[in-house]
């Protein structure tokens, strides 16, 4: 089955203790990002890959680093966690075809930074 | 950068009715205006997408249209059913998606049977 997975689906930490939240997909897809969800804001990009070993900032980017060593795997890194990161967050992919870019959504992580 | 504003924030219709959401965006460059619709408590699924070198798009009950002169795009969904409600943000980006992608701030739609 196609499928964007993330891991863990919750977490609780507090501050300052570095976590790791994994996404992968089996879709064989160049593209994978990562978002936040915060209420009233939306969706804002975090970082995002536009294949291996190319990744790039977007609009909300400070406190959080990412890398892209496979194509399958995008982990999204927190090295000092703080309350304000305090989010749900959403890994996708996509490939790019003539019909389109559909972003593929994993389940969602929700974390919390006491 | 990129700035997506989305409006109304919320929005209630009767069944049957339609719905509208509209979107406007910043760079003159952003070419790909996707659609996201999330239920709640789910992740956000692609409903329909449109490139700059379309004026509109239609799928069955929902459609898209683009004014890249003015720099809006709304979703239009027509006889609207209790399952279309959830919450619908619009995003725009340039290169097809395949660079940095800005979402608008959601529009809740309540649909009342």
């Amino acid at each position: 089955e196609a499928q964007v997975t993330q891991n863990p689906r919750y977490l609780i930490t507090v501050t300052g203790k570095k976590l790791t939240v994994t996404c992968s997909q089996n879709m064989n897809h160049e593209y994978m990002s990562w978002y936040r969800q915060d209420p009233g804001l939306g969706l804002r990009q975090i970082y995002y890959s536009m294949n291996v070993e190319a990744t790039d900032k977007g609009d909300v980017p400070e406190g959080y680093k990412v890398s892209r060593k496979e194509k399958r795997n995008f982990p999204l890194i927190l090295e000092s966690p703080s309350p304000n990161q305090t989010s749900l967050y959403f890994c996708a992919s996509s490939l790019r075809t003539s019909r389109g870019d559909t972003q593929y959504f994993g389940p969602g992580t929700r974390l919390t930074v006491l | 950068g990129e700035n997506v504003e989305q409006h109304p924030s919320t929005l209630s219709v009767q069944e049957g009715d339609s719905a509208v959401i509209k979107c406007t965006y910043s760079d003159s460059a952003s070419n790909y205006f996707p659609w996201y619709k999330q239920e709640l408590g789910k992740r956000p699924q692609l409903i329909i997408d449109i490139r700059s070198n379309v004026g509109e798009k239609k799928d069955q009950r929902i459609a898209v249209t683009l004014n890249k002169t003015a720099k809006h795009f709304s979703l239009h969904i027509t006889e609207t059913q209790p399952e279309d409600s959830a919450v619908y943000f619009c995003a725009a980006s340039r290169s097809g998606g395949y660079q940095k992608v800005t979402f608008g701030t959601g529009t809740k739609l309540q649909v009342i049977p």
